[in-house]
């Protein structure tokens, strides 16, 4: 089953930009996955799912300071003119034959 | 506009039981996987079960196989989650979350349940 790796901290200043990454395990590096936002009290809220090659579909309402990307294992989500409300937790998710599974979340701070 | 709320969180004593409910609009439930997936402070988000759409196939996380049930009421377009001899390990955060049309990744959220396992 795949495993998604996530660090747990970023950070940057107001108006800046930030990327996120999450990294499949070994033999999973064609899999697509999913990007979540869950800000302070709230439930998440889907962001957009990236494939392999680097295509991205996002969710309703999701503003175009969000992007993704991929690269070999590597899937990315870019937070551009970052604005207090991206502080947050965000999730990368992808899914099985029958499982789902999530990574362990990176906590954005927005300085 | 999709909206689906949880209720039925609460504290509960180790061996006992709870019903989660979540009231979908803005569409049809049965005809969408449904799912609820739990968080902890401790192990993140972990997925617990799934119901599919239309003939209402089910399938559980190993850690709660067993003990939980999943179902749903067409009539009420609400989604159930039948939690029997909970542990101290069950305490967390359920969300009730639709999949995509392809079920692969959880394309709506609910704002979640508080369920604590306490004696």
């Amino acid at each position: 089953q795949p495993v998604l790796t996530q660090s747990p901290s970023a950070s940057a200043s107001l108006g800046a930009s930030v990327k996120l990454t999450c990294t499949l395990s070994s033999g999973h590096s064609s899999y697509a996955i999913a990007w979540h936002q869950q800000q302070p009290e709230k439930g998440p809220r889907y962001l957009m799912r990236v494939d392999s090659d680097g295509s991205h579909t996002k969710g309703d309402g999701i503003p175009d300071r969000f992007s993704g990307s991929s690269s070999g294992a590597d899937r990315y989500l870019t937070i551009s003119s970052l604005q207090s409300v991206d502080e947050a937790d965000y999730y990368c998710q992808t899914w099985g034959t029958g499982i789902y599974v999530f990574g362990t979340g990176t906590k954005v701070t927005v300085l | 506009e999709v909206q689906l709320v949880e209720s039925g969180g609460g504290l509960v004593q180790p061996g006992g039981s709870l019903r989660l409910s979540c009231a979908a609009s803005g569409f049809t439930l049965s005809s969408y996987a449904m799912n609820w997936v739990r968080q902890t402070p401790g192990k993140g988000l972990e997925w617990v079960s799934v119901l599919s759409g239309g003939g209402g196939t089910t399938d559980y996380a190993d850690s709660v196989k067993g003990r939980f049930t999943i179902s749903r009421d067409n009539s009420k377009n609400t989604l159930y989650l039948q939690m029997n001899s909970l542990r101290a390990e069950d305490t967390a955060v359920y969300y009730c979350a639709k999949l995509d049309d392809y079920d692969y990744y959880f394309e709506y959220w609910g704002q979640g349940a508080l369920v604590t396992v306490s004696s």
